[in-house]
């Protein structure tokens, strides 16, 4: 079985820029999370899918964020403009819904430097 | 609001030695409990958790840990490490019966010299 996987896993863009990251949930999983790790600090919650809808989206740090999941299946999350602080690692995890399982499991992450 | 507290943020360790990685966390109602590890270059991957039933949860790799609920904690053990054991360890809970976002710590970097 294939894991969660994202693309890219490393991005450079400088300020002002715009990029999207994207996250592939193990195939089955309506739970999609995404999460971010800012250099220094704890992994945060950014937001939570069930299939096409968001569940939660109160870890959104801005408007400056939008997350997609067209479909509900991969999903992808946009930053525009980047700012510096948007510097880190997201994190990309997948649930079961039914059965219910509450075990979430990671993909490798995305390291986004913004210059 | 809720939050997980890691009482180490780095520690090294020689092989054989015995670890123990503290982990508190503020929530008054009930919790599901989790330790996840990172291994240099790959994926989080979940150690072991504790839902309900027996506070001393066995996971993988021969880790083990704890649940006290009247000291909110969950520390993590393995009585005798090995070099492959270096990664950095995340402490994290979720709310039973609330969202299913996941409250991380800010990680242990375990660093184990042979």
């Amino acid at each position: 079985e294939a894991g969660v996987t994202q693309f890219p896993s490393h991005s450079v863009i400088e300020k002002g820029q715009t990029v999207t990251l994207r996250c592939d949930p193990i195939s089955g999983h309506d739970n999609l999370y995404w999460y971010r790790r800012v250099m220094g600090k704890e992994i945060k919650f950014l937001l939570h899918f069930v299939k096409e809808s968001k569940q939660d989206e109160s870890g959104m740090p801005n408007n400056r964020f939008l997350a997609e999941r067209t479909g509900g299946t991969y999903s992808t999350l946009k930053v525009q403009p980047a700012e510096l602080e948007d510097s880190g690692v997201y994190f990309c995890a997948s649930s079961q819904d039914y059965p219910r399982s509450d075990t979430q499991y990671f993909g490798p992450g995305t390291r986004l430097t913004v210059l | 609001a809720q939050s997980v507290s890691q009482h180490n943020h780095h520690v090294i360790l020689s092989e054989a030695a015995s670890l123990e990685l503290g982990c508190n966390y503020s929530y008054g109602g009930t919790v599901n409990l989790f330790w996840y590890v990172q291994y240099p270059g790959q994926h989080l991957q979940l150690l072991l958790k504790y839902f309900s039933g027996d506070p001393l949860v066995k996971g993988i790799k021969g880790f083990e840990a704890e649940f006290i609920k009247s000291k909110f904690s969950f520390n993590l053990r393995k009585p005798s490490v090995q070099w492959s054991d270096t990664a950095e360890y995340f402490c994290a809970v979720t709310l039973q019966n609330r969202d299913d976002k996941i409250i991380f710590g800010k990680g242990t970097r375990l660093h184990i010299l042979p």
